[in-house]
């Protein structure tokens, strides 16, 4: 039972650059999520996605694009780094029930410098 | 728009004795109710959840919670406190009535000393 697999777990990237930070589910869950966790923010969600080719945006989307063509899959970029993006971001699955709780992977700490 | 206030930044509580974490929380309608556990390094795991009927939830770990409408509270407990229980907890509530489209608290920081 695989879960959730977040790719990389530590990332150093330069301002300007773009990233991409993977998210891999094995449960064919609906839903698909990418939280930042930030000091004093708690978790922020900055995008979704209830299926495949479906997204929408979060409270802090700016910044970020997701793509979402296969059901397992949900990669989050940015497009130009800055470092205010420096945080640690989780990507969580859940089904589609409404009662169905999320499931969280171990994370990816991204450092913008 | 709902949200979730913890007011309990960070936490130290001896080994053996009583917890309760305080979570309040501002939503329209019947709130889906989560507490979530974080270790070092980990992702997120659910610790309960509350959705309707019993108001004191058991969860996992030896947790409960008690949901207090009058108090839009949602408070975490547990009788005699681990050492293995140091970690960060955070409220969540679901948005309209779902348990994955959630909004966080900021956190409250346990720390059990022996």
């Amino acid at each position: 039972d695989a879960g959730i697999t977040q790719s990389p777990r530590y990332k150093i990237t330069e301002t300007g650059r773009q990233v991409t930070l993977m998210c891999h589910q094995t449960w064919s869950h609906s839903y698909m999520f990418w939280y930042r966790q930030d000091l004093g923010h708690g978790l922020r969600l900055i995008y979704y996605s209830a299926a495949a080719d479906i997204t929408d945006k979060g409270e802090v989307p700016d910044g970020y694009v997701v793509s979402r063509s296969k059901t397992e899959n949900f990669p989050l970029t940015l497009e130009s780094a800055t470092r205010s993006q420096t945080s640690v971001y989780f990507c969580a699955s859940s089904r589609q029930e409404r009662n169905s709780p999320l499931h969280f992977g171990n994370g990816t700490r991204l450092t913008v410098t | 728009a709902q949200s979730v206030t913890q007011p309990d930044i960070h936490i130290t509580v001896s080994e053996g004795a009583s917890l309760e974490l305080r979570c309040n929380y501002s939503y329209g309608a019947t709130p889906y109710l989560f507490w979530y556990v974080q270790s070092p390094g980990q992702g997120l795991q659910l610790l309960l959840k509350y959705f309707s009927g019993d108001t004191l939830v058991q969860g996992i770990k030896g947790f409960e919670a008690e949901f207090k409408r009058s108090q839009s509270s949602f408070n975490l407990r547990k009788p005699s406190v681990h050492w293995s229980d140091a970690a960060e907890y955070f409220c969540a509530v679901g948005e309209a009535g779902t348990a994955s489209k959630l909004t966080f608290g900021t956190g409250t920081r346990l720390q059990v000393t022996l």
